[in-house]
């Protein structure tokens, strides 16, 4: 699977919209890239998923770059509940492989 | 729909103990579950995949007569941290895919892990 680069850490203020991006330099044509979010000791949550076009969710949308190689998370209004560790994650195919990097470590303040 | 549980979310024993933790998946089967380990600051490394009815498959330095997974159901995945050390404290955190959902990963809550 295709490694992926983003920043360790973001700031946002509250309501404000959250845009983490993400380098995947080296994606091939059947790699999905996958967005996850973890919150303090607690396990990972799914939050959006896309292969070439841009995607939308009752959480976040996905832009993903026309040749690929980078992708934007956007959480539109960023509350304080939305502090977590986001990881941007390229699988081949189904959620089955998931490789975990460092992340982005995203704070929202009041 | 599509939770997945753990139990014990917190678990404290000595050094040469075994433990094991459990994970379900409460509204759905999966053939298939997923373990992983983190430590502190650190991401989440995949430890081994479940696959209900065969043995597991661990990732490459992960040491199988430590680790014991069993898969016995299409909703339970347990795993038993033999002999415990203080070295294997970490966070546990267990996932599962929906058959009609496979391009979600759903994780439980974790396990804390502590050693004396």
């Amino acid at each position: 699977d295709a490694k992926t680069t983003q920043p360790p850490s973001m700031d946002c203020a509250e309501g404000r919209a959250a845009n983490l991006p993400c380098n995947h330099s080296t994606i091939s044509g059947n790699e999905y890239v996958y967005w996850y979010r973890q919150i303090h000791s607690q396990g990972p949550q799914y939050i959006i998923h896309g292969l070439k076009n841009n995607e939308t969710n009752e959480m976040a949308s996905l832009i993903i770059t026309e040749d690929r190689k980078s992708s934007t998370l956007i959480l539109p209004h960023a509350t304080l509940r939305d502090t977590a560790v986001y990881y941007c994650i390229v699988s081949s195919g189904s959620a089955r492989q998931l490789t975990f990097g460092s992340g982005t470590q995203l704070t929202v303040l009041p | 729909g599509a939770v997945v549980s753990q139990h014990p979310s917190r678990v404290i024993c000595k050094s040469g103990t075994s433990v094991k933790i459990e994970c379900r998946s409460l509204d759905f089967q999966a053939t298939t579950m997923f373990w992983y380990r983190q430590f502190p600051k650190q991401s989440l490394m995949l430890m081994a995949t479940s696959n209900e009815g065969s043995k597991a498959t661990y990732e490459q330095g992960v040491e199988k007569d430590k680790f014991l997974i069993n898969h016995a159901s299409l909703t339970l995945s347990t795993l038993t941290v033999t002999s415990a050390h203080p070295e294997d404290s970490s966070f546990y955190i267990c996932s599962a895919t929906p058959e009609d959902r496979v391009y979600e990963q759903f994780f439980g809550p974790g396990t804390r892990l502590t050693v004396l």
